[in-house]
């Protein structure tokens, strides 16, 4: 049982460059989550989709996009990357209850230079 | 106007010792408390919850008091084990914030032998 798989796991981007950051899971969930984590800073909610076809801004939207392709993905997409974006990201799903909490990745850690 | 507060980066306890990690709010609405354990290069991993209308509960070593009043959640660990060395996050939610976990900045536990 994979739960949820973030490809990929390290990446290196020149300021301006866009990628696009991956994330499946296999638990039949509903709710996905894009989350980053900076130091000191915990981590911040970009963007959430509450079901399929669905997607909110979260806390810190600017200079990211997302996609949920279908129940099991949901994807995120830097169209041009800047330094402030060097971090490290975090896809977690849920079933919808609070109690039960969310299932996280194991991030992408990403550098823009 | 940030909703959770760990106030402590940091704690160091030795083996066997009681550790207790900290967390204040000011969302008196949160419906549900939870911890959540994250070891380096890895995704955080949920520990234990509890609900808004209770004041402690209790798994294994891990036990969460919630303080209502004070809007004031802790964590205690006892017998502290040098494998409980990680950051850890306390993460409430609730219906008015979307049905969503606001994540504290983290508290890096370190547990010497």
């Amino acid at each position: 049982n994979a739960g949820v798989t973030q490809t990929p796991k390290f990446q290196v981007l020149k300021t301006g460059q866009s990628m696009t950051l991956q994330c499946a899971q296999d638990m039949n969930h509903n709710s996905m989550y894009w989350y980053r984590q900076d130091p000191g800073m915990g981590l911040r909610l970009i963007y959430y989709s509450a079901s399929e076809g669905t997607t909110d801004k979260g806390e810190v939207p600017n200079g990211y996009n997302v996609s949920r392709l279908n129940k099991r993905e949901f994807s995120l997409r830097l169209e041009s990357a800047a330094p402030s974006q060097t971090s490290v990201y975090f896809c977690a799903s849920s079933e919808g209850h609070l109690g039960y909490g969310y299932t996280f990745g194991s991030g992408t850690r990403l550098t823009v230079v | 106007d940030q909703q959770v507060k760990q106030n402590s980066p940091s704690l160091s306890v030795q083996e066997g010792r009681i550790s207790i990690l900290n967390c204040d709010y000011t969302n008196s609405m949160f419906d549900y408390f939870l911890w959540y354990k994250k070891y380096p290069a890895e995704g955080p991993t949920f520990l234990i919850s509890i609900s808004s209308i209770k004041d402690k509960n209790e798994d294994g070593r891990f036990t969460v008091f919630l303080n209502k009043s004070a809007k004031h959640l802790s964590l205690h660990i006892v017998p502290s084990q040098p494998g409980d060395s990680a950051v850890y996050f306390c993460a409430p939610g609730g219906e008015t914030s979307g049905s969503r976990l606001t994540f504290g900045e983290g508290t890096q536990l370190t547990v010497n032998p």
